[in-house]
């Protein structure tokens, strides 16, 4: 069975610049979250999906970080302006349902 | 505030000995526990899950307690070996809709 799929690994950007992150669930999985991970610390949720709505945005920042998930599998999170503070691993993970949670490897993105 | 906590930060062991690491929650209420290995770079790869209704989990080499009344869980490695060496992470979910969340992780460093 594949896993959680991520693009890119890796991410360079200058500040006030834009970005956005591809992920893919394991095929079946009707929800999808986004986690930010800061060096040192455990991972946060941002966004959680259940389907194509979404059920949990509330440590989102809606004035810069947006993510959407048509069609209920593939997901996209973007930033834009991105901020110093923004340099962290973002990844995705899926569940079949609110049990175990399965992640992706990560997109770790640095902002100069 | 919910918070989840890892003790200790970071441990070291020569191989071969067994390996205790320990997390603990400030709200009694969980609905699951989830152990995470993270390698650097990577992402997190699921261990074990404890529901609210038991009081441990095996496999292999790996047992994972769950305490609810002391608000604590923890995972024993058994002869442990140099490929243990990682990032270990606890998670809490409070209900089945809730969110999980991470304590600061364990690094283990187990020695040849």
């Amino acid at each position: 069975e594949a896993g959680v799929a991520q693009s890119p690994r890796y991410k360079i950007i200058e500040k006030r610049q834009s970005v956005a992150f591809w992920c893919n669930p394991i095929s079946g999985h009707a929800t999808l979250y986004w986690y930010q991970q800061i060096l040192g610390q455990g991972p946060k949720l941002l966004i959680q999906f259940q389907n194509n709505g979404v059920v949990d945005d509330s440590q989102l920042p809606k004035d810069r970080f947006s993510a959407e998930r048509l069609k209920g599998v593939d997901s996209t999170l973007k930033i834009q302006p991105a901020k110093l503070e923004d340099s962290a691993v973002y990844l995705c993970a899926s569940s079949l349902d609110t049990n175990e949670q399965f992640f992706g490897p990560g997109t770790r993105l640095t902002v100069l | 505030k919910q918070e989840v906590t890892q003790i200790p930060a970071a441990l070291s062991v020569p191989e071969g000995e067994n390996l205790v690491l320990n997390c603990s929650f400030t709200d009694s209420a969980i609905y699951n526990l989830q152990w995470f290995r993270q390698d650097p770079g990577k992402g997190l790869t699921s261990l074990l899950l404890i529901q609210s209704s038991q009081r441990e989990q095996t496999s292999g080499r790996l047992n994972a307690s769950l305490d609810k009344s002391s608000g604590r869980s923890t995972l024993y490695i058994a002869a442990s070996q140099p490929g243990d060496s990682a990032t270990y992470l606890c998670a809490r979910k409070s209900d089945s809709w809730g969110k999980l969340q991470f304590g600061a992780g364990t690094q283990v460093v187990v020695t040849p």
